[in-house]
């Protein structure tokens, strides 16, 4: 089973709204992150959130973590068309050799 | 600065064909890479991951197969294709801070 899942799955807002997306985890993890992915093309990363960290803001990106509850969520305030793309958070996990696990994504669609 | 090269961009194959994959980190040493499937609309499916030359973890049993031949160079491959490995592939990079950095990845139709 996953590891970090998405919600919601698809997201329709208009240009300057805020766009919220969560993620969800299932064993304890040593960070978290957010990446970026337009059609077609690799994935960016965003942002990392380690998990002593409770909140980091980077440009008009904002991720806050709990722990306690195994949740992320990624907020983008005053969206842009060009912010139209799939977000996907990651976990780490350790199996001889650390990898980053990812979600399924949440498609964001900014309307102009 | 470092970067990232995957090629082919597309590639389309007929069922049973062989394949090769190849991805080259430039600007960096000793990196981790990755090897990911992406199918339509989904996410990322760790299938190889490799900490140095020769060695590769396999994620997923299947038909594919990975491999280093130099510190920079992870390639991909399968000696016979199936339908089911139709996909988007991706090969990343990253060294110790968990941060990936994602090559433009190839388009493989299996027809």
């Amino acid at each position: 089973s996953q590891q970090g899942e998405e919600d919601p799955q698809a997201l329709s807002i208009q240009e300057g709204e805020n766009a919220t997306m969560n993620c969800s985890y299932k064993t304890s993890i040593n960070n978290l992150q957010w990446y970026r992915q337009n059609s077609g093309r690799g994935l960016v990363h965003l942002i990392l959130i380690r998990s002593n960290e409770r909140e980091k803001h980077s440009g008009r990106l904002r991720v806050t973590l709990d722990t306690s509850k195994k949740s992320s969520s990624l907020l983008i305030t005053a969206s842009r068309a060009a912010d139209t793309a799939s977000y996907f958070c990651a976990t780490d996990a350790y199996t001889g050799g650390f990898k980053t696990i990812f979600g399924a994504g949440t498609r964001l669609f900014v309307k102009a | 600065s470092q970067t990232i090269h995957q090629w082919p961009a597309t590639l389309v194959q007929p069922v049973g064909s062989p394949l090769s994959l190849e991805c080259t980190v430039e600007g960096t040493s000793n990196p981790n890479l990755y090897w990911y499937r992406q199918a339509a609309g989904r996410g990322l499916q760790l299938l190889f991951y490799s900490v140095g030359i020769g060695q590769i973890s396999s994620e997923v049993p299947q038909n594919l197969s990975a491999s280093r031949p130099q510190d920079r160079q992870f390639i991909l491959s399968s000696k016979k294709l199936l339908l089911s490995d139709s996909g988007f592939y991706l090969c990343a990079w990253e060294q110790g801070t968990y941060e990936q950095y994602f090559g433009p990845g190839t388009r493989l139709t299996v027809t």
